[in-house]
């Protein structure tokens, strides 16, 4: 049971250029989130998704875009990179409403 | 404003002692307080605690729920530098199934 994979695990980026951060979860869950995390800080919701086609943003959604056109699959696309997007990434998935959260194993971009 | 502070950022101690981490948060219509311990790359899931499960027990981890005080402590007992973690306090609010706020972590190192 692979849970929730991410990839990739390392990018380095110049600003500008766009990319996708694949997440995939084979787990049957409904809801799935992407967090990022700063040095020094928790974590920060970017998009979340209650199901497939259906999605929302979080507390930091600007310069990224989300779908959910499968159960299983949620990518995160940023359109333009920026140095301010540096940061590690984590895709999460929960079975329903409130319960425990899954992570991916992280995925760590540099923007230069 | 869904808000989570959670104290000290970062403590260091020797195996052997005990540690209290803190969660406090302002939020409208609380639903669950979940802990997490991040080791090198995920978070994995320790505790949730809810109006109706205040308290939690597993091995050497414990954690509370003080409904009044709007508060959480994670204690830890007879600590290993295994322990050594950040540990990351999230809410759950009724109104908002799927998000979760989370706060800054507590950065815990045990050393020999």
């Amino acid at each position: 049971n692979a849970g929730v994979t991410q990839t990739p695990k390392f990018q380095v980026l110049k600003t500008g250029q766009s990319m996708t951060l694949q997440c995939a979860q084979d787990m049957n869950h409904e809801y799935m989130s992407w967090y990022r995390q700063d040095p020094g800080m928790g974590l920060r919701l970017i998009h979340y998704s209650v199901g497939a086609g259906i999605t929302d943003q979080g507390e930091v959604p600007n310069g990224y875009n989300v779908s959910r056109s499968t159960t299983e699959d949620f990518p995160l696309r940023l359109l333009s990179a920026a140095p301010s997007q540096t940061s590690v990434y984590f895709c999460a998935s929960r079975r329903g409403s409130w319960e425990k959260l899954f992570f991916g194993s992280g995925t760590q971009l540099s923007v230069l | 404003e869904d808000k989570v502070v959670q104290s000290p950022l970062s403590l260091v101690v020797h195996e052997g002692d005990t540690v209290t981490l803190n969660c406090s948060y302002e939020v409208t219509n609380f639903r669950s307080l979940l802990w997490y311990k991040q080791e090198k790359k995920a978070p994995t899931f320790l505790f949730m605690l809810t109006s109706s499960g205040i308290e939690k027990k597993s091995g050497r981890l414990s954690s509370i729920l003080d409904k009044k005080e709007l508060s959480s402590i994670l204690n830890i007992t007879a600590t290993q530098t295994g322990d050594s973690a950040i540990y990351l306090c999230a809410v759950e609010v009724n109104t908002n199934a799927g998000k979760s706020t989370f706060g800054d972590g507590t950065t815990l190192t045990v050393k020999p």
